[in-house]
């Protein structure tokens, strides 16, 4: 089947522009999450949808918005980019959320952002 | 609060070598933990999980155990392959009211014929 899949792969965006970027989960998958990877940060955790809903959110600034659709596609959006926005953006699908005792997460191959 | 702390790399080694990736984590609940494989210009792969203690995780040669004693889940192979090259990153979740996965800072493996 197929997976998790992020478009764009890579964009390039000047400092002040707006962002969005897209993840289309697996087939029947219903939790979506974000995650944010810098070399000098990590991996941080952005957001996470189920059925429509943030059930939560990360530390960052208000800039940083996402949504689910229906059909458990998700968007995130970065208004405003700085040039610390630049990193790899990665989405995970999951079948439903982990309190349902399903803990396994699939990731796509991620958006490369490079803000200049 | 709750935390991933791995081994610094890179760890550099030669083909067939045995692999030792350190993970220790703190927790407030009990989690469950993961590893998982980034190849370059990749996402994120999981490479094996264990979700209660003593459970040992494998897949592709690759062998962790959950040490609810020590609170570690150390990465293992026995003979490490060029194609192993890769970071890894050690990673746990508290099920419950959030899918959030706490990563550690990863790991990189460099493997040398």
């Amino acid at each position: 089947k197929a997976g998790v899949t992020q478009t764009p792969r890579y964009l390039i965006k000047t400092r002040g522009q707006q962002v969005t970027l897209s993840c289309s989960p697996i087939s029947g998958h219903r939790s979506v999450s974000w995650y944010q990877q810098t070399p000098g940060q990590g991996l941080q955790f952005l957001f996470e949808y189920f059925s429509e809903t943030q059930r939560n959110k990360g530390n960052f600034p208000g800039r940083f918005s996402g949504r689910q659709f229906s059909n458990s596609r998700s968007e995130m959006n970065v208004s405003t980019l700085e040039l610390g926005d630049s990193a790899l953006y990665l989405c995970a699908s999951r079948k439903a959320p982990t309190g349902t005792g399903d803990t396994e997460a699939f990731f796509g191959q991620g958006t490369r952002l490079t803000v200049v | 609060g709750n935390s991933v702390t791995q081994m610094e790399g890179p760890v550099t080694l030669s083909e067939e070598a045995f692999l030792t990736i350190n993970c220790t984590y703190t927790a407030t609940g009990y989690p469950s933990l993961f590893w998982y494989v980034q190849y370059p210009g990749e996402g994120l792969q999981l490479l094996l999980k264990a979700t209660k203690a003593d459970d040992k995780g494998s897949n592709k040669g690759f062998e962790a155990t959950y040490r609810k004693e020590t609170t570690s889940f150390h990465l293992e192979k026995g003979s490490v392959q060029v194609s192993d090259s890769a970071v890894y990153f050690c990673a746990l979740i508290l099920l419950g009211s959030t899918d959030k996965l706490i990563f550690g800072t990863g790991t990189r493996l460099q493997v040398f014929p």
